[in-house]
């Protein structure tokens, strides 16, 4: 069976420090991947995804970046965390036009 | 640009009672609607409604599609303190990899 992994549960950085989110899926091949970030409004707004080996899409203009360097791995990065980077950040897959699946997300505090 | 609203925002019930929860959108070509529950990590997946008025069932939960009205809904019944969660509605975009756009979603309470 398909499962997804996300790292770290949680993490408090300083402004102006990077940052790299990780997420990979077991059991599947060619997934779609995305990313989500969830603010205290509690929507879920898509961030980025991707339709394989290095094709990312951007949802929104902001201060991060995704990677995917191999077909089940999914990276989510900022050069220079700002304040309002903090949130709880989601990961999920699908394949085709099933349902996505979501990571345990990472809870992410800029101080 | 797509939208969906979910109503309301929070409901606070006793155990045992029945809830309804609402979701209404506006999208171009619509193909289908999900149903998420998030306790304190990942959404899960509950309901995905393509057709009008059949109801997908699961145990106490269940969902219902209304193309016409633009809207769905999803109910349980018998509600337990297991319940409590945030119920998260989405649509899927026209013409996308199946990208989601989502509702703030529902806070729902259940109070022994």
């Amino acid at each position: 069976s398909q499962t997804i992994h996300q790292w770290p549960a949680t993490l408090v950085q300083p402004v102006g420090s990077p940052l790299s989110l990780e997420c990979t899926v077991e059991g599947t091949s060619n997934p779609n991947l995305y990313w989500y970030r969830q603010a205290a409004g509690r929507g879920l707004q898509l961030l980025f995804y991707s339709v394989g080996i290095g094709q990312i899409s951007s949802e929104v203009p902001q201060n991060l970046s995704a990677s995917r360097p191999q077909d089940r791995q999914f990276i989510l990065s900022s050069k220079k965390l700002l304040l309002s980077d903090s949130g709880f950040y989601l990961c999920a897959w699908n394949d085709g036009n099933q349902p996505q699946h979501f990571g345990d997300g990472t809870r992410l505090s800029i101080l | 640009e797509d939208k969906v609203v979910q109503s309301p925002l929070s409901l606070v019930v006793h155990e045992g009672d029945t809830v309804t929860l609402n979701c209404s959108y506006e999208v171009t070509n619509f193909r289908s609607l999900l149903w998420y529950k998030q306790e304190k990590k990942a959404p899960t997946f509950l309901f995905m409604l393509t057709s009008s008025g059949i109801e997908k069932k699961s145990g106490r939960l269940s969902s219902i599609l209304d193309k016409k009205e633009l809207f769905s809904i999803l109910n349980i019944t018998a509600t337990q303190t297991g319940d409590s969660a945030i119920y998260l509605c989405a649509v899927v975009r026209p013409g996308s990899n199946y990208k989601l756009t989502f509702g703030k979603g529902t806070l729902l309470t259940v109070n022994p």
